[in-house]
């Protein structure tokens, strides 16, 4: 079946220090990958994805590149600040082609704090 | 270009009552996942919608039931709540099925 694994929170990093959340995954198939960030109070919003073996995902200075031979999906920042603080969640997806559903298979969430 | 919403933003419920929540999907998207977080916990899929058929469901019982209308906005239905149906609802749609753009939620507190 369909699962991922996230490295267990909580994570508390210095403003400026390097980002490792780790994330593994397993499927069936080809899954695309995703890392959604949910900030208090709020709704999951996309950070960045990668849909086959060796892309790699960035968006606003977060990177994560698609291990098929590790089957991991490791997300990172060079340099974090705090308005990064939230939880993070590693997701992939079991759309087959052709097919609609696509339904998201999400870790358990890594939270983040970030100090000044 | 109007995001996904959802409504209500919060809601109280007694054991055994029913629910509806609503959510309206984003401009050009025809598909509809509805999704369960606990507090703590990742999301679980429930459902999805696309072309107001359900298209696949999860691990929940019957009494959690959806539709989906002509304009692709969506409903989820839960009977005969219970306490461990307290929890974030979201909704999150798409046009291709493989990047889903999630609402704000709707936070159900069952007591």
């Amino acid at each position: 079946g369909n699962s991922v694994t996230q490295m267990e929170g909580p994570v508390t990093l210095s403003e400026e220090a390097f980002l490792t959340i780790n994330c593994t995954y397993t499927a069936t198939g080809y899954p695309s990958l995703f890392w959604y960030v949910q900030y208090p109070g709020e709704g999951l919003q996309l950070l960045l994805k990668a849909t086959k073996a060796d892309d790699k995902g960035s968006n606003k200075g977060f990177e994560a590149t698609y291990r098929k031979e590790t089957t991991s999906f490791h997300l990172e920042k060079g340099s974090v600040q705090v308005s990064d603080s939230a939880v993070y969640f590693c997701a992939l997806s079991d759309r087959d082609r052709g097919s609609t559903l696509g339904r998201l298979y999400f870790g358990r969430g890594t939270q983040l704090t970030v100090w000044p | 270009e109007t995001g996904v919403t959802q409504s209500p933003t919060h809601l109280i419920k007694t054991r055994g009552q029913q629910v509806t929540l609503r959510c309206s999907s984003q401009s050009g998207h025809n598909t509809v996942s509805w999704y369960q977080q606990a507090l703590g916990q990742g999301p679980q899929f429930i459902f999805q919608y696309y072309r107001e058929e359900e298209n696949g469901r999860g691990n929940f019982p019957p009494r959690f039931s959806g539709l989906q209308f002509p304009n692709y906005s969506s409903e989820l239905n839960v009977n005969a709540l219970e306490l461990d149906d307290s929890a974030l609802y979201l909704c999150a749609s798409s046009s291709r099925g493989y990047e889903q753009y999630f609402g704000p939620g709707t936070r159900l507190t069952v007591t």
